[in-house]
């Protein structure tokens, strides 16, 4: 299958502080990247969908002014954590897709944990 | 009622017993389905897509039922290497997960 790659793993930072998650697409084209966020013990929650070129569509109850999303090229996008605080801290996970931005399967990237103190 | 639900398990079988889980929808309109395992603190992996003519893949056997807006996954011979959490995926407008189903597997 597609391979997703995300950066960093694991980032500890202090409240106040920004945060910027990679997102890259390695061997296809990703028309459309989601990004979710996963407390412990629950279901992925789909935070944002982007489609390269342009703004990028949040769910309801997702700041866009503290989840920065930027998805500049077929390959790479990015999630930055403005301002994080400790309720912040959780599992981002980045798919991509590279169909239409609901019909078609999904590659996740690993992962990246978010530790705020 | 939730969009997608499924049961929490866990889902607690001896290695070699067949299991299956549902997961119902309630948007009729849902056009795609999927089922994704993910392991502890690990990413989904995507399992298998769910036709409209029910699909196999080895020991897993996926089925759609549309007029009751239910998905199923059902795994037969089980491993030890099954347990994992199985999120099942409805899309229509946007993409909505499921809160996943445990199993594990027992020697």
């Amino acid at each position: 299958g597609a391979v997703v790659s995300q950066h960093p793993s694991r980032v500890i930072c202090k409240s106040g502080t920004s945060v910027k998650i990679e997102c890259r697409s390695l061997d296809f084209q990703a028309t459309t990247m989601f990004w979710y966020r996963q407390f412990p013990k629950q279901s992925l929650m789909l935070m944002a969908t982007s489609n390269e070129g342009s703004k990028a569509t949040y769910e309801q109850g997702v700041e866009k002014d503290k989840f920065l999303i930027n998805h500049a090229s077929l390959t790479l996008s990015t999630l930055t954590v403005t301002s994080a605080h400790p309720e912040d801290s959780s599992f981002y996970i980045c798919s991509a897709s590279g169909g239409t931005s609901d019909s078609y399967e999904q590659y996740f990237g690993p992962g990246t944990r978010l530790t705020v103190t | 009622r939730k969009e997608v639900e499924q049961d929490p398990g866990p889902f607690n079988v001896p290695e070699g017993a067949t299991v299956a889980f549902n997961c119902t929808y309630s948007n009729s309109a849902s056009q795609s389905f999927f089922w994704y395992r993910q392991d502890c603190r690990k990413e989904p992996k995507l399992l298998m897509s769910v036709y409209s003519s029910g699909n196999e893949d080895g020991r897993f056997t996926a089925q759609l039922n549309r007029a009751s807006q239910y998905i199923s996954l059902l795994i037969r011979d089980s491993k030890l290497s099954d347990s994992a959490t199985y999120l099942c995926v409805v899309s229509a407008s946007k993409i909505i997960f499921g809160s996943g189903t445990r199993l594990s597997i027992r020697p």
